[in-house]
């Protein structure tokens, strides 16, 4: 069975502050792990994704998350946060070689303040 | 491209009646769709997966004859919530994925319909 844990259901930063959410994982086989974020009354979209190629992996807006086996995590970061990265995001793992089922995370509500 | 729609964007009904949601892939064929339910301020879940022209795989606890789903054709799914109660309120995510589901492919996410069931 696949899981995903995301420490912390909201997360505060400052504008121009570095933003860092939490994502840990578990998978009996390499998995595929994704971030997406989700605004109010929104569907999801695709920030980044990590499928077996490079460990850093650079997605939209900035962000960008570092795959770490040994840790078992794939933490979202950006340098410097935007008032217009306010929003949920969501850590999501599936298993390779199997239906591109995707087990969310809790979530994570990012807050970004003047 | 890889734009997927969803309608209603929201719905409000009457306890015991039946709620139809669709879900379109606006410009590729989706071989396979997913519906997912979100409660306020909580995680997506799996309610089941498509193939089209097959019938739906749900996930555990899903009730299959509450929650009829049907693909079929390449670009649009419904989910039909039937008898629905206040409980079934909630808002539900469609994705659609290019590929069969028998290995990775990116799931593109519709916006989402929010169902009240008054």
């Amino acid at each position: 069975a696949q899981s995903v844990t995301q420490l912390g259901s909201h997360v505060s930063v400052s504008e121009g502050a570095l933003v860092l959410l939490r994502c840990n994982y578990s998978s009996s086989v390499p998995p595929y792990l994704f971030w997406y974020v989700q605004y109010p009354n929104q569907g999801l979209q695709l920030l980044l994704k990590y499928t077996s190629a490079a460990t850093l992996v650079k997605g939209i807006n900035g962000f960008e998350a570092e795959f770490k086996k040994s840790e078992t995590s794939f933490h979202l970061t950006k340098p410097s946060a935007h008032m217009s990265d306010a929003a949920e995001y969501f850590c999501a793992v599936s298993h390779t070689g199997t239906a591109s089922k995707l087990t969310f995370g809790t979530g994570t509500r990012l807050q970004v303040t003047l | 491209g890889a734009v997927v729609s969803q309608h209603p964007s929201w719905v409000i009904c009457k306890s015991g009646t039946s709620v139809k949601i669709e879900c379109r892939s606006l410009d590729f064929q989706a071989t396979t769709m997913f519906w997912y339910r979100q409660f306020p301020k909580q995680s997506l879940m799996l309610m089941a997966t498509s193939n089209e022209g097959s019938k739906a795989t749900y996930e555990q606890g899903v009730e299959k004859d509450k929650f009829l789903i049907n693909h079929a054709s390449l670009t649009l799914s419904t989910l039909t919530v039937t008898s629905a109660h206040p409980e079934d309120s909630s808002f539900y995510i469609c994705s659609a994925s290019r590929a069969a589901a028998s290995s990775y492919n990116e799931q593109f996410f519709g916006p989402g319909t929010r169902l009240t069931v008054l």
